[in-house]
């Protein structure tokens, strides 16, 4: 069964420095690997996508992600935080192989960007 | 683009009423998906949807709830008879017919409260 794991339920960031929100998955063969925001009161938002080729992903809004086989992560990092990034952010996960390819969520981290 | 149109938005009833959601997914997209988000269990998947098939439902809790997609335009999540324990944010999502690696678009949410 594949599975995500966001280990932080919450990170904390002064605006200006950089941000980095971690996941890590477990799955079958590769995997496609997703990010997606929430602001309150809101749906998800797509952020960025890993699908193939160049580890590096950049996505919406300046944010980034790194994908790292070996380590099975997939972080999403921005280079410096503005307070608007405040939100909660989901990694999900899905598999390449197989018939049906179930989304799975991770349990998401707030991200508080501090003025 | 209107993106995926949930309704109601917020809905507030008593125990025992028959609640229906509603889901207008993206034109064009094949694949529709329904998740619940609570503060205690997170985002989980009800039911997927693919060329207005139910693929998976092993997420729908009981047989109170029930999911219809009787065109690729329209989807109705229906609880009957709702619960307290019902109350949460219920989402719908398209995904384009691109296999694993398409993004999911959701909506805005309908905020069920149940007395």
């Amino acid at each position: 069964a594949q599975s995500v794991a966001q280990p932080e339920d919450q990170v904390n960031v002064a605006e200006g420095n950089p941000l980095t929100v971690k996941c890590t998955y477990s799955v079958s063969g590769n995997p496609y690997l997703f990010w997606y925001v929430q602001y309150p009161n809101r749906g998800l938002q797509f952020l960025l996508k890993y699908i193939t080729g160049d580890n590096l992903v950049k996505g919406s809004y300046g944010f980034e992600a790194e994908f790292n086989k070996s380590q099975t992560s997939f972080h999403l990092k921005k280079p410096s935080a503005l307070v608007s990034d405040s939100a909660l952010y989901f990694c999900a996960v899905r598999a390449s192989s197989g018939g049906y390819q179930k989304v799975t969520f991770g349990t998401g981290t707030k991200l508080q960007v501090i003025p | 683009d209107a993106g995926v149109i949930q309704s109601p938005r917020h809905e507030v009833t008593e125990m025992g009423q028959e609640v229906t959601l509603r889901c207008k997914p993206i034109s064009g997209h094949n694949s529709l998906f329904w998740y619940r988000q609570t503060m205690m269990r997170g985002l989980e998947l009800l039911i997927y949807f693919n060329n207005n098939v139910p693929i998976d439902d092993s997420g729908m809790p009981e047989d109170r709830f029930s999911a219809k997609m009787p065109n690729a335009s329209f989807s109705t999540l229906k609880i009957q008879p709702s619960e307290p324990r019902d109350s949460a944010v219920y989402f719908c999502a398209s995904s384009s017919q691109a296999g694993p690696t398409g993004e999911l678009f959701f909506g805005e949410g309908s905020r069920l409260t149940v007395l």
